[in-house]
């Protein structure tokens, strides 16, 4: 079974600050792995989507990194900003199970002026 | 494209009553995905339709739960004899196989379902 754990569960920075969330992982053999965003009572956006195949992705101020070997993914945030509060998700699609997302329990952000 | 699409996006409901969700997935995605999210959670798979086959359900999805996809578009999920312990949020998510290299998967809004 794939267990995918995020820390840490929850994290408060001031404005400006860069920061990384952290996602880990049990299987390496892994598709692709995603992370996504999601503000309280909405459904998921997708921020950045890492092949199993890739070490990083870039979006404006996220980055996100994978390293199978070691089970690890980052997701690094620069300069901050109150609009970035909310649950960041972690999934991996392990490929083999037809596409289906396994999460862990998200990061909660909140970033305050 | 609107994106992914569910109806309704809030439902309350008494214990005992039979609910039914829609998702509208985005067009031409031929792969869509059910998952259930409790408060503190990340979403849990509940089942998969690649057109209009069901190819994989979870064991989370009891037998008062049934998933249909009849012309391999839109999909409903059914809750029959809800318990206090279906309330959630209920996700919906869709994906094109012709984008076989990246996966990447697109999420509709979610029905929060409340049983009392």
């Amino acid at each position: 079974k794939q267990e995918v754990t995020q820390i840490p569960a929850a994290l408060s920075v001031p404005e400006g600050e860069n920061l990384v969330l952290n996602c880990s992982f049990t299987d390496s053999a892994i598709y692709n792995l995603q992370w996504f965003r999601q503000d309280p009572g909405k459904g998921l956006t997708s921020l950045l989507l890492i092949q199993s195949s890739q070490r990083e992705q870039t979006s404006g101020r996220l980055n996100a990194s994978l390293d199978k070997s070691s089970g690890r993914s980052t997701l690094y945030i620069a300069a901050s900003q109150p609009g970035d509060s909310a649950t960041y998700l972690c999934a991996l699609d392990r490929g083999s199970t037809l596409g289906r997302l396994y999460f862990g329990r998200g990061t909660q952000l909140t970033v305050w002026p | 494209d609107t994106g992914v699409s569910q109806d309704p996006r809030h439902k309350i409901t008494k214990r005992g009553q039979n609910v039914t969700f829609r998702c509208d997935p985005i067009s031409e995605h031929n792969r869509l995905y059910w998952y259930r999210q409790t408060l503190g959670q990340g979403p849990e798979f509940l089942t998969y339709f690649q057109n209009e086959a069901q190819l994989e359900k979870s064991r989370l999805l009891s037998d008062r739960f049934s998933a249909e996809r009849p012309k391999g578009s839109f999909s409903t999920l059914e809750i029959q004899r809800t318990e206090q312990g279906d309330s959630a949020m209920y996700l919906c998510a869709s994906r094109s196989t012709r984008d076989t290299e990246a996966g990447e998967q697109y999420f509709g809004p979610g029905t929060r379902l409340t049983v009392t």
